[in-house]
C-alpha cells in the first residue's frame, strides 16, 4: 500500500485570506495526481488532474502545482470564501493503475 | 445529464449478513470504480469495472466482490458482514478505464452500518 500524505490535516482561515496545502506521494512510477473537493453531504468533485512535472493548473481562485521528481503537489486558494469550506483530497495514480487517496485537508473559512 | 446515482443511500445490516449496493454511472461512461471510506481513513480503492470486466482490484478480502452489467451499471456485494465494514461506499464513473488522466465523477455514496 502506497502512502499519500496531506498536510495540514485541518485548517481554519479568515475570509479573504489565501491559503495552501500539500500532498506528498511516492515519486517512483508516477502517472497522475488528482485533486478533489468534498463538501459535507455532497459527492467529491474533481478539481484538477495533473500529469507533467512542473504542471500548474488554475480554476478561478484555486490553483495547483506539481513536482513529480520530489513527489509533492500544492493546492492554493486565493482570497478564501466561506463556500470554499470543504475537505480537499488528493489522489495519486501510478503505472500500476490504482488510485491512492490521501486523508484530506479540512478547510474552514470563517466569515 | 444525470449524475452518478447510488442505491440505497443508507443501509443497516447485522454481522454475518450480506449486502448488495448498486451504482448507475453517467450515461456513456463505461468505467465504474468503487471506494470505501471509514472514519479516520482516506478513500480506499476497492475495484474497477470496465466493459463488464474487473480491471483492477484493491487490497480487500474476497468477501468484497462486484460485477458490471452491459448497460454499465455496477453492483458491489459484501458477504459475511463484519463490524469493520461499516463505512461510506462511493462509486465513481468515467468514460475510459480507470481515470488515470480522466476525471472521475462520484456518486453520493451508500452509508452502511453493520450492527
Amino acid at each position: 500500500i502506497l502512502n499519500v500524505e496531506q498536510s495540514p490535516q485541518s485548517l481554519h482561515v479568515q475570509e479573504g485570506d489565501s491559503t495552501n496545502f500539500t500532498c506528498s506521494f511516492p515519486s517512483s512510477n508516477f502517472y497522475a495526481l488528482h485533486w478533489y473537493r468534498w463538501e459535507t453531504a455532497k459527492s467529491p468533485e474533481a478539481l484538477f488532474v495533473m500529469t507533467l512535472n512542473g504542471d500548474e493548473k488554475k480554476k478561478g481562485r484555486i490553483s495547483a502545482t506539481l513536482n513529480t521528481k520530489e513527489g509533492y503537489s500544492y493546492l492554493y486558494i486565493k482570497g478564501s470564501q466561506p463556500e470554499d469550506s470543504a475537505t480537499y483530497l488528493c489522489a495519486f495514480t501510478n503505472t500500476g493503475n490504482q488510485f491512492y487517496f490521501g486523508t484530506g485537508t479540512s478547510l474552514t473559512v470563517i466569515p | 445529464k444525470a449524475g452518478v446515482t447510488q442505491t440505497p443511500r443508507y443501509l443497516i445490516k447485522t454481522r454475518g449478513q450480506q449486502v448488495t449496493l448498486s451504482c448507475s454511472p453517467i450515461s456513456g461512461h463505461r468505467s465504474v470504480s468503487w471506494y470505501q471510506q471509514t472514519p479516520g481513513q482516506g478513500l480506499q480503492f476497492l475495484f474497477e469495472y470496465f466493459s463488464e470486466t474487473q480491471r483492477n482490484k484493491g487490497n480487500f478480502p474476497g468477501r468484497f466482490s462486484g460485477r458490471q452489467f452491459s448497460n454499465s451499471r455496477s453492483e458491489m456485494n459484501v458477504s459475511t458482514l463484519e463490524l469493520g465494514d461499516s463505512a461510506l461506499y462511493l462509486c465513481a464513473s468515467s468514460r475510459k478505464f480507470l481515470a488515470l488522466e480522466e476525471t472521475q465523477y462520484f456518486g453520493p455514496g451508500t452509508r452502511l452500518l453493520v450492527l
